[in-house]
């Protein structure tokens, strides 16, 4: 089946690293991605990753991806008040045909001075 | 390029009424694509289409229709608004069916009351 999950819900202390965790199960995703959605406003995409990497740093943003357990991580390193927003895991679901994102619930991190 | 634009921004309908979300985008993309955003869900996938004159359903099309005369156009009409179709819409395209990055428009928030 197709699922993709997260906790709804982190706080971090400004100047912490922030760990957002996810799991999925679609194993033939060949795209992994993190989406950014502040309040009222849309989908920003973050980052995403390739199943055939473990790993991807972009600036503050590193992923992991452990594709034997189907997850998949971010980390933002040096949290900011900035960064307060929901994040989405999605997982790209592609047959033949047919291809769509899958999407968490969303975690909402919320970072405190 | 605008990328890809949805109006209207807000909208609040009562039950029984339809509208037209209107959703457009400049970077002559195949793919387009309707979600929902509802509370705890992440996004579901409403309709998609692969090209002009080609739509299908996704995961949660009861309620919809979608047409597609236009590469930039895909606009989804609501026929008999009910409660249950209260959300935030997000429109996204994408080069092709199978490209991996898609981009999404800034929602339309929909009240059926």
């Amino acid at each position: 089946g197709e699922d993709v999950e997260q906790s709804l819900f982190l706080s971090v202390r400004e100047g912490d690293s922030s760990v957002i965790n996810c799991t999925y199960t679609d194993s033939s995703s060949t795209y992994l991605y993190w989406y950014k959605q502040e309040p009222g406003a849309g989908l920003q995409l973050l980052t995403y990753i390739f199943s055939n990497m473990d790993m991807k740093q972009d600036q503050r943003l590193t992923v992991l991806l452990n594709k034997k357990d189907k997850h998949l991580s971010l980390r933002i390193a040096d949290t900011q008040t900035g960064d307060s927003a929901i994040y989405f895991c999605a997982e790209w679901y592609r047959r033949e045909g047919y291809n769509k994102l899958i999407f968490g619930a969303g975690t909402r991190l919320a970072v405190h001075p | 390029n605008a990328g890809v634009t949805q109006t209207p921004k807000f909208q609040v309908l009562k039950t029984g009424q339809s509208m037209t979300l209107q959703c457009a985008q400049d970077m002559n993309h195949e793919y387009m694509s309707w979600y929902r955003q509802d509370p705890g869900m992440g996004l579901r996938l409403i309709h998609y289409s692969v090209g002009a004159g080609i739509t299908d359903q996704g995961e949660v099309p009861n309620g919809y229709n979608v047409s597609r005369s236009t590469t930039e156009d895909f606009p989804l009409r609501l026929l008999l608004a009910a409660p249950s179709q209260t959300s935030v819409y997000f429109c996204a395209s994408s080069a092709t069916s199978i490209s991996y990055e898609q981009y999404f428009g800034p929602g339309t928030r929909l009240t059926v009351t």
